[in-house]
């Protein structure tokens, strides 16, 4: 089964302790991406990778870090959480244009 | 400074009828637009994209019509269903980056 995991799908962490958000992927995508979810504000691209090793910023990257090491994972590293890093995260999958895009099921950050 | 938006935050629609749901994008630089739709609980859910060259493309019970002369894009849903009951977002996708809208929120009524 095609398939978009996301592991933890909850996390309540405190500020300042540093955390990573796995994302994995079977369908041999090269495009992965990373959002946050506000309310309000919509999606918003943290970072985008179009293949191992290639990363670049979306909208909002500042607070976080990437790495693209292999194809199927993409992690989401936060070194140094604060409150307004709280939202709701989403890992997503592509081909190599990035319009047609996978969604993981979500992981759901609170940073006290 | 350039965005993707949508025209209205919420849509009630009667079951049965058709719905259109619209939006208005600035950067006329973009690649491809695109929708999703994201039900409660879940990530979203790709439905159907238009290259910027296009007016029109249809799929199964959706159309996506773009004009690019006043810049707005929208999705047409034939014979509303409750499934179709989510919260609907255009993008664009301009050089590998995606944009989203706010989202419109669809409801069906039974």
């Amino acid at each position: 089964e095609a398939q978009v995991t996301q592991n933890p799908r909850y996390l309540i962490t405190v500020t300042g302790k540093k955390l990573t958000v796995t994302c994995s992927q079977n369908m041999n995508h090269e495009y992965m991406s990373w959002y946050r979810q506000d309310p309000g504000l919509g999606l918003r691209q943290i970072y985008y990778s179009m293949n191992v090793e290639v990363t670049d910023k979306g909208d909002v990257p500042e607070g976080y870090k990437v790495s693209r090491k292999e194809k199927r994972n993409f992690p989401l590293i936060l070194e140094s959480p604060s409150p307004n890093q709280t939202s709701l995260y989403f890992c997503a999958t592509g081909l190599a244009g990035g319009n047609e895009q996978f969604f993981g099921p979500g992981t759901r950050l609170t940073v006290l | 400074g350039e965005s993707v938006g949508l025209h209205l935050p919420t849509l009630s629609v009667q079951e049965g009828d058709n719905s259109i749901i619209n939006c208005a994008y600035s950067n006329s630089a973009s690649d491809y637009f695109i929708w999703y739709k994201q039900e409660s609980g879940k990530g979203p859910q790709f439905i159907i994209d238009i290259r910027s060259n296009m007016d029109k493309r249809q799929g199964q019970r959706v159309t996506v019509l773009l004009n690019k002369t006043v810049k707005h894009l929208s999705l047409q849903i034939a014979a509303t269903q409750p499934g179709d009951s989510a919260v609907y977002f255009c993008a664009e996708i301009t050089d590998y980056k995606l944009s989203f809208g706010a989202g419109t929120t669809v409801t069906v009524r039974a």
